[in-house]
């Protein structure tokens, strides 16, 4: 695998559920980011971390649990979510959190909330 | 609040021709701006960047185009292929911002053979 992969591609879930997101960088970056990206919309920043450490948080919702358990991985875990959060989440990973660190984006997980 | 916007939601265009989408931007203190391509199923790609001590750049038959007095960025295709078809957005941040990029919405480039 190169990139920036997650997993799965699609989800869809019921507001009571819970369920993950998976994001897995191949690159050797150090910054991971999720991003969620609503129809019509600009892309949102949701988090971001640097070496497993959250820096950024922007204004999320509770119901988004962020994890980075190594500069590898990036998960978001999901629980009782609204169908306003039914978008594309994009994870994204960079070799440092700087503006000039050009980001790499995976193919995102479509959310359909129910 | 600052936002960064594009003229146009969707171009056509036909195989060969240039192409050229835009976008305006409001915060004067962005002093680097990129464009993404979105193809459908994927997630967006880096295509060229800009800083703000610059008016033009140039990349593999793209180029960028910078106007700071009127705070307008364009991205030029030149020969555009099938291949293009994409969504492209811009997006903008500053000295300082950390990794905080403000994005446009985005503009559907289709491509007519």
């Amino acid at each position: 695998e190169t990139g920036v992969t997650q997993t799965p591609r699609h989800l869809v879930m019921g507001m009571t559920n819970k369920k993950s997101l998976k994001c897995e960088q191949h690159l050797g970056h150090n910054a991971m980011y999720w991003y969620k990206q609503s129809a019509k919309k600009p892309l949102e920043l949701m988090f971001v971390y640097s070496l497993e450490e959250r820096v950024e948080n922007n204004s999320v919702p509770s119901r988004f649990s962020p994890e980075c358990p190594n500069s590898s991985h990036l998960f978001l875990h999901l629980h009782t979510l609204q169908p306003e959060d039914s978008a594309l989440y994009l994870c994204a990973s960079s070799q440092g959190v700087d503006v000039f660190y050009e980001q790499y984006f995976g193919p995102g997980t479509r959310l359909t909330v129910t | 609040g600052e936002s960064v916007g594009l003229h146009l939601p969707t171009l056509s265009v036909q195989e060969g021709d240039n192409s050229i989408i835009n976008c305006a931007y409001s915060n004067s203190a962005s002093d680097y701006f990129i464009w993404y391509k979105q193809e459908s199923g994927k997630g967006p790609q880096f295509i060229i960047d800009i800083r703000s001590n610059m008016d033009k750049r140039q990349g593999q038959r793209v180029t960028v185009l910078l106007n700071k007095t009127v705070k307008h960025l364009s991205l030029q295709i030149a020969a555009t292929q099938p291949g293009d078809s994409a969504v492209y957005f811009c997006a903008e941040t500053y000295t300082g911002g950390g990794n905080k990029l403000t994005f446009g919405t985005g503009t559907q480039l289709k491509v007519e053979l």
